[in-house]
């Protein structure tokens, strides 16, 4: 079955620096994958998500990108702010064969003012 | 609010206690999940509802017991707990299994402690 690692598990930056979380999948089928935002006292929540036929995506400050060859995809966060701090999941599937998410271990990223 | 809501939001029960918890989604969703979050663990699926029919069961102890008597409420029953159950337990929704691409919504959760 699919297997996501997901690097560092904790990062710090100051305010204003970019920010980078990386996965890793296993299973070359996978064809989507979630980033998922989860704040203190709250459920995850969708940031961003990226779809197998596109190597980059972007949302303002937050970008993902994929490398399907290398099997990996990564999360960058620019001109970060205090609010950015959270745990951040990232998460692979077969989408089109309505299977679940395999969900990374999380990474908690600190703001610093 | 991300439109599901769960109820309590912090639990602590004994080993031989029974309670349930409570999922309710206002999105008109079909298809819902039970979740298990541990520290330093990934988010671990425990069940899949689509409407209203159990899809899924992750290997899950005998005593979790899911009921989803529609598709806006999933109730996740226990019963004689360890404390190594003590976690954080997420419902999430989404539109029907069969929609590619299916965003999940996560409600905030419920704390549980077991003594």
């Amino acid at each position: 079955g699919e297997n996501v690692e997901q690097h560092p598990s904790t990062l710090s930056v100051q305010e204003g620096d970019s920010a980078v979380i990386k996965c890793t999948y296993s299973d070359s089928a996978s064809n989507y994958f979630p980033w998922y935002k989860q704040e203190l006292g709250k459920g995850p929540q969708l940031i961003i998500d990226i779809r197998s036929n596109v190597g980059e995506k972007k949302d303002q400050r937050i970008a993902v990108t994929l490398n399907k060859t290398a099997k990996h995809f990564s999360l960058h966060i620019t001109e970060t702010q205090p609010e950015d701090s959270a745990v951040y999941f990232c998460a692979a599937s077969m989408a089109n064969y309505g299977q679940n998410f395999v969900f990374g271990p999380g990474t908690r990223l600190s703001v610093l003012p | 609010e991300t439109g599901v809501t769960q109820t309590p939001r912090h639990l602590v029960m004994g080993m031989t206690n029974k309670k349930s918890l409570k999922c309710e989604q206002h999105l008109g969703h079909n298809a819902m999940y039970w979740y298990k979050q541990s520290a330093k663990k990934p988010l671990e699926l425990m069940f899949v509802y689509n409407f209203k029919e159990q899809t899924e069961n992750n290997s899950v102890p005998s005593r979790f017991s899911p009921e989803c008597p529609n598709s806006s409420h999933l109730f996740l029953h226990l019963h004689t707990l360890q404390p190594e159950d003590s976690a954080l337990y997420l419902c999430a929704s989404s539109q029907e299994r069969a929609v590619s691409y299916n965003e999940q919504f996560f409600g905030p959760g419920t704390r549980l402690t077991v003594l």
